[in-house]
């Protein structure tokens, strides 16, 4: 148990399905990301959430949707995505958005496929 | 641009030796280095940071070291164990960048028993 979850582990997906991902952490953080790695790319930011309110939008496309509906809970909708979607989705908590000092808590992550 | 790199994309150590990972950053308003440790099918794990305005920090075998002039920094690991078998990342953030982190593409090493 690493104190934040994601579910699903693994999910494969067609270009015009509709899913989401799930994180849910147990820390009593109150700032959430999302992260996109990708093979032979650094881990990168997507969304950002502290105390329940997006600061951060990285100039993701629209068809990746984020819900953080509480401070435990945050949620990325796919929709219509793209072969080169498919990548691990992490996400992390933190106590707050300034304290990423301290380091992240990061789920184990979601391996997606966009066939 | 990559403003933090990891240059080796690999390391491989015999168990018991020490294992030497390295960082080198572009920005000089990062002010805050972390080292992040990943398995296969598990998200990063936090392993140790260092602030700026040291240059040494250490916790049991994990020792890590800042060269600021040089804008390096180094994670040595002694002894070896092969469960640090693993992909290790360095990630730095600066306070007027809203303590975004930024990552390396990550190190993978092998400690071979």
């Amino acid at each position: 148990e690493t104190g934040v979850t994601q579910t699903p582990r693994h999910l494969v997906m067609g270009m015009t399905n509709k899913k989401s991902l799930k994180c849910e952490q147990h820390l009593g953080h109150n700032a959430m990301y999302w992260y996109k790695q990708s093979a032979k790319k650094p881990l990168e930011l997507m969304f950002v959430y502290n105390f329940k309110e997006q600061t951060e939008n990285n100039s993701v496309p629209s068809r990746f949707s984020p819900e953080c509906p509480n401070s435990s809970h945050l949620f990325l909708h796919l929709h219509t995505l793209q072969p080169e979607d498919s990548a691990l989705y992490l996400c992390a908590s933190s106590q707050d958005r300034g304290s990423s000092r301290y380091g992240y808590t990061f789920g184990s992550g979601t391996r997606l496929t966009v066939v | 641009d990559q403003q933090v790199k990891q240059n080796s994309p690999s390391l491989s150590v015999q168990e018991g030796r020490i294992s030497i990972l390295n960082c080198d950053y572009t920005n000089s308003m990062f002010d805050y280095f972390l080292w992040y440790k990943k398995y296969p099918a598990e998200g990063p794990t936090f392993l140790i940071s260092i602030s700026s305005i040291k240059d040494k920090n250490e916790d049991g075998r994990f020792t890590v070291f800042l060269n600021k002039s040089a804008k390096h920094l180094s994670l040595h690991i002694v002894p070896s164990q092969p469960g640090d078998s693993a992909v290790y990342f360095c990630a730095a953030s600066s306070a007027g960048n809203n303590r975004k982190l930024i990552w390396g593409l990550g190190t993978s090493l092998a400690v071979n028993p």
